[in-house]
């Protein structure tokens, strides 16, 4: 089945650095991306929606300063988490939905960031 | 915003049925109706969706109320593995764009 490939797995940076995120549908081509956080023992918040080609959408209350996402490729997407503090540790997730709607989301294996 | 309520947690026997509920009380015609389960730090796995007829796959079974506005997602026979937090998902259009938004879940503890 499509599977959907996160890297880095786990990554740590120091403060005031910048961490990029990559996501990649392996075998379809995605023109939107779902990116998520999750800190622990809560549920996964929308940060924004990537679309190939053209600006991404960011849910209230997320900075697309700190958050870039660029969406260049048909499989590729990117989240670059800019000047990372230690509240910006979480678990990001990536996922791309299947082209109509009678089929299922893919879901990157996540991304666990801890910023010292 | 989560456009789905459930449990915040249930709690089943090793080998017995599991029925895990779930409120969707605003959902629209088009509207399909997506369960995930997640086990902790991995990121959510696809188990079954429907729109209005109930449906069976190799996972678990889903039975949709006659007026949508709830389902119930069966697992016929739980197993230690099938502890996780599963969130059910209605998969649409808001506003002309598609979202995937995710409640807080129902955490499945899988009693030996």
């Amino acid at each position: 089945g499509a599977v959907v490939s996160q890297h880095p797995s786990r990554v740590i940076c120091k403060s005031g650095t910048s961490v990029k995120i990559e996501c990649r549908s392996l075998d379809f081509q995605a023109t939107t991306m779902f990116w998520y956080r999750q800190f622990p023992k809560q549920s996964l918040m929308l940060m924004a929606t990537s679309n190939e080609g053209s600006k991404a959408t960011y849910e209230q209350g997320v900075e697309k300063d700190k958050f870039l996402i660029n969406h260049a490729s048909l499989t590729l997407s990117t989240l670059t988490v800019t000047s990372a503090h230690p509240e910006d540790s979480s678990f990001y997730i990536c996922s791309a939905p299947g082209q109509i709607m009678n089929t299922e989301a893919f879901f990157g294996q996540g991304t666990r960031l801890t910023v010292v | 915003d989560a456009k789905t309520t459930q449990p915040n947690s249930m709690e089943s026997n090793e080998e017995e049925p599991v029925h895990l509920p779930c409120n969707h009380s605003t959902i629209s015609g088009t509207d399909y109706i997506h369960w995930y389960r997640q086990l902790p730090s991995q990121g959510p796995e696809y188990v079954i969706h429907g729109l209005t007829s109930n449906v069976n796959n190799r996972m678990a079974s889903l039975a949709i109320a006659e007026d949508r506005k709830s389902s119930t997602l069966i697992l016929h026979r739980a197993t230690l593995r099938d502890a996780a937090v599963y969130y059910c998902i209605l998969r649409g259009y808001q506003g002309g764009s598609e979202k995937l938004v995710f409640g807080k879940g129902t955490k499945l503890t899988v009693n030996p």
